[in-house]
C-alpha cells in the first residue's frame, strides 16, 4: 500500500538556520504530495502542496520541490523563525482508494531564539 | 465559513463505558475522513464516507469501533466499550469532490482520555 516516510521525529535548528526535512512515499500511482503543519492544540492544515512532478509548493518562506524521480518531497527553508515551531505532517492523496490522504509520522520543529 | 466541527473538544470516561464523538463537516465537503493521533502511531485514518457511504473502514481498529453518517452534516463515531488504549485525539476532516489535489480540512480534535 501507499506510504509516506519521514525520517526525521524533530529538529531543533536556531533561529536563522536553514532547515531540511526530509519526506519520501511509496506509492504505484500519481499522487498530489502536501506538507501539512499543526500547532498546539489544532487540528493540521495544509501548510503547501505540488500536484504533478517538478511542482514546487511555496508558503511563508517553505519550499518543496514534487520529485518523481526520487520520490521524494523535501521541505526546505533558508532561515527559520522561531515562530515556525510546531509539527510538520508529509502527506500524499492519489486515485486509487478513493482519494484518501496518507501522511507520515510527523516531525517537531522546535526552533531556539 | 464554518469549519469542521467537532464535539465534545475534550472527555475523560471510565473504561468500559460508550463514547460518542460527533462531527459536522464543512458544508458542500463530499469526503469525511475520521482519523486518531496518538504519539506511538501518529495520524491513522480510521474509515471515511464519500457522499454518506463507508468507502475504507479497514483502519478501525476492531469491532469496538463503529461509525455511521446519517446526512451529509453529521457523523459519529462511536467506541463501545471504551479502553485506556484507545486515548488520543480523534480529527474528523472533510473534503471538497474528487480531484486529487484537494486539501482536506481538519477540526480541532476531541481529545479523549480513558481511565
Amino acid at each position: 500500500g501507499d506510504s509516506v516516510v519521514q525520517t526525521e521525529g524533530q529538529v531543533l535548528p536556531s533561529e536563522g538556520d536553514s532547515l531540511i526535512v526530509n519526506c519520501s512515499y511509496e506509492t504505484t500511482q500519481y499522487p498530489s504530495l502536501f506538507w501539512y503543519v499543526q500547532y498546539p492544540g489544532e487540528g493540521p492544515q495544509l501548510h503547501l502542496k505540488a500536484m504533478k512532478a517538478n511542482d514546487k509548493g511555496r508558503n511563508k518562506g517553505f519550499e518543496a520541490m514534487y520529485r518523481k524521480e526520487t520520490t521524494s518531497f523535501h521541505l526546505e527553508k533558508d532561515s527559520v523563525q522561531e515562530s515556525d515551531s510546531a509539527v510538520y505532517f508529509c502527506a500524499l492523496r492519489g486515485e486509487a482508494g478513493g482519494f484518501k490522504t496518507i501522511f507520515g509520522a510527523g516531525t517537531r520543529l522546535f526552533v531556539k531564539a | 465559513d464554518a469549519g469542521v466541527i467537532q464535539s465534545p473538544r475534550h472527555e475523560v470516561t471510565e473504561m468500559g463505558q460508550e463514547v460518542t464523538l460527533r462531527c459536522k463537516p464543512i458544508s458542500g465537503h463530499d469526503y469525511l475522513f475520521w482519523y486518531r493521533q496518538t504519539m506511538m502511531r501518529g495520524l491513522e485514518l480510521l474509515i471515511y464516507f464519500n457522499n454518506n457511504v463507508p468507502i475504507d473502514d479497514s483502519g478501525m481498529p476492531e469491532d469496538r469501533f463503529s461509525a455511521k453518517m446519517p446526512n451529509a452534516s453529521f457523523s459519529t463515531l462511536k467506541i463501545q466499550p471504551s479502553e485506556p488504549r484507545d486515548s488520543a485525539v480523534y480529527f474528523c476532516a472533510s473534503s471538497p469532490a474528487t480531484a486529487r489535489a484537494n486539501t482536506i480540512y481538519f477540526g480541532e480534535g476531541s481529545w479523549l482520555t480513558v481511565v
